[in-house]
C-alpha cells in the first residue's frame, strides 16, 4: 500500500487569495490525481497530475484555476486560485502504485473559503 | 458517461445486525470496483477491490459482490458495531479511461450501540 499525506490539513481563507495544498506519498506511484469533495456530496476528479508535464484537467476544471505540478514521482502541488465561498470543499489526493489495482487517497485538506 | 448510484443514502441499524448496500453502475465496462469508508472530515479508506473477473472478495465482516453484467455490486456488512458508523462510498474505473474512478454519492452508515 501507499501511504498518502497532505498539508494543510485545513484552511479558512479570503476571498481573493490563492491556497497551494502540497501532496506527498512515500512510494512512487505512476499515477496521481487530484479530487474535490463539496459539502454533503461525492468524489469528482479535478485532473491527473502529470511528472514533468502538464496536468490533464477533467470537464469544468481549468489550469488557471487550479495549477498543479508534479516534479517527481512521490509529490504534487494544487493551488486553488482566486478563491471563492464556492470553492470550500474537501480536496483529497490520489495515488496508484505500479502493478496494484488499489486507489490510495490522502487524508484531505478541508478548505473553508469567507 | 458512467453513472454510479448507492442505496440507501442513509442506514441506521442496531449494534449486531447485518446489512447490505447497494451500488449500481450504467456502463458495464469496468475494469474494476473499488468500495470505501470515509469517516466524518476525513479521507478515504480502502476497504475490498473486485477485479471485473472476480464475483466477490472478502475481508473480515465485509464481503463485496460484482454482477458486472447487470451493474450491481453489493457491500455486505456482518454483526455491525457502532465503530462501522461511516459513508460508504463505491467507484468504478471504466477499461477505457485509465485509471480514472467514478464514485456514487456514498451511504451514510449508522451503527447504534
Amino acid at each position: 500500500s501507499a501511504v498518502i499525506s497532505q498539508k494543510p490539513s485545513r484552511d479558512i481563507c479570503q476571498r481573493g487569495t490563492s491556497l497551494t495544498i502540497q501532496c506527498q506519498v512515500d512510494s512512487q506511484v505512476t499515477m496521481m490525481f487530484w479530487y474535490r469533495q463539496q459539502p454533503g456530496q461525492s468524489l469528482t476528479l479535478i485532473a491527473t497530475a502529470n511528472q514533468g508535464s502538464e496536468a490533464t484537467y477533467e470537464s469544468g476544471f481549468v489550469i488557471d484555476k487550479f495549477p498543479i505540478s508534479r516534479p517527481n514521482l512521490t509529490f504534487s502541488t494544487l493551488t486553488v486560485s482566486n478563491m471563492s465561498p464556492e470553492d470550500s470543499s474537501i480536496y483529497l489526493c490520489s495515488g496508484r502504485l505500479a502493478g496494484i489495482p488499489q486507489q490510495f487517497f490522502g487524508p484531505g485538506t478541508r478548505l473553508t473559503v469567507l | 458517461k458512467q453513472e454510479v448510484t448507492q442505496i440507501p443514502a442513509a442506514l441506521s441499524v442496531p449494534e449486531g445486525e447485518n446489512l447490505v448496500l447497494n451500488c449500481s453502475f450504467t456502463d458495464s465496462a469496468i475494469y474494476n470496483l473499488q468500495w470505501f469508508r470515509q469517516d466524518p472530515g476525513k479521507g478515504l479508506t480502502s476497504l475490498l477491490l473486485i477485479q471485473s473477473s472476480q464475483r466477490e472478495q472478502t475481508s473480515g465482516r465485509l464481503n463485496a459482490s460484482l454482477d458486472k453484467s447487470s451493474g450491481r455490486s453489493t457491500l455486505y456488512i456482518a454483526a455491525s458495531q457502532p465503530g462501522d458508523s461511516a459513508t460508504y462510498l463505491c467507484a468504478v474505473r471504466k477499461e477505457t479511461s485509465g485509471s480514472r474512478l467514478t464514485f456514487g454519492e456514498g451511504t451514510q452508515l449508522t451503527v447504534n450501540p
